[in-house]
C-alpha cells in the first residue's frame, strides 16, 4: 500500500548534537509538511514544501532546523543543535496537488528524545 | 490568528452510546475543516472534510456538519464501537494556506 515512510522511527540524541529525519512522500504527490507533535498534544505545523520548494515556515525553523526535499521522494528534516524542548514526535505529510483543502497522508513519525 | 478549540481532552463512553465531541473554530472567510484520527504510535489518519457551510462530512460512522454561523464542526457517532477508542483532531486549513491549524485533540475510550 502507498504510504509515506519515515525514517528513523526513533532517534536519541544529547543536547547540543545534530539530528536528521527523513521523509519519503506518497509517490506523485506534490506538497509536503512537517509537523511537531509533543506528548501526545496537538500538532504544530512546521514547514510546508510545494514541488521541493521551501513555501511556508515558522520561525523556529527559520533559527534552529535545516529542512530540504532534494527530489520529489526524498525531504529530510534536521535540527542543528538539539536542545530538550526538541523532544518530541516528528510527523511528515504529503498531498496530491490541488487545492489546499486536500487531503495529507500522515507517516508515523520519528520519535525524537533530547537527553 | 486563526485556532480551533476542542473542548473535550478525554471521553470515556461504552459500546453504542452515541458520541459528540466539540470543535469550534475562529478564521475568517471559509476554512477548510478537517476530522483527523491518531491511533497509537501511528500518525493521523484522515477521517473527512468539509469546505463549505452546511456541508456535511462523513466516513466510517461519524458525520459533522459545517456551521459558520456558530463556527462549529463537532463530531458525532451514533454508535461508537470500542475500536473506535483513538485520539480525534480537528483541524482547519485557512483560505490560500495548505497547513493545517489543529485542536488539542480528544482521547476518545470505548469500554466494552
Amino acid at each position: 500500500d502507498a504510504a509515506v515512510t519515515q525514517k528513523p522511527r526513533y532517534l536519541i540524541k544529547m543536547k547540543g548534537q545534530e539530528a536528521e529525519m527523513k521523509c519519503i512522500p506518497e509517490k506523485g504527490h506534490t506538497a509536503v509538511f512537517w509537523y511537531q507533535q509533543k506528548q501526545s498534544k496537538e500538532l504544530k505545523f512546521l514547514i510546508y514544501f510545494q514541488n521541493q520548494q521551501p513555501l511556508d515556515q515558522i520561525d523556529m525553523v527559520k533559527e534552529r532546523f535545516s529542512a530540504v526535499c532534494p527530489s520529489s521522494s526524498l525531504c529530510s528534516l534536521g535540527i542543528r543543535t538539539c536542545e530538550a524542548e526538541d523532544s518530541a514526535l516528528y510527523l511528515c505529510s504529503s498531498s496530491q496537488p490541488g487545492t489546499e483543502d486536500a487531503e495529507q497522508f500522515f507517516g508515523p513519525g520519528t520519535r525524537l528524545t533530547v537527553l | 490568528g486563526d485556532s480551533v478549540t476542542q473542548t473535550e481532552g478525554q471521553v470515556a463512553l461504552s459500546e453504542e452510546d452515541f458520541l459528540t465531541i466539540h470543535c469550534n473554530y475562529s478564521a475568517s472567510g471559509y476554512p477548510a475543516l478537517f476530522w483527523y484520527v491518531q491511533y497509537p504510535g501511528e500518525g493521523p489518519q484522515f477521517l473527512f472534510r468539509a469546505s463549505r457551510d452546511k456541508e456535511k462530512g462523513s466516513s466510517r460512522g461519524f458525520e459533522a456538519t459545517y456551521d459558520k454561523g456558530t463556527t462549529s464542526f463537532h463530531l458525532r457517532k451514533a454508535s461508537v464501537q470500542e475500536s473506535d477508542s483513538a485520539v480525534y483532531y480537528c483541524a482547519l486549513s485557512s483560505s490560500g494556506s495548505w497547513q493545517l491549524i489543529f485542536g488539542s485533540g480528544t482521547q476518545l475510550t470505548v469500554m466494552p
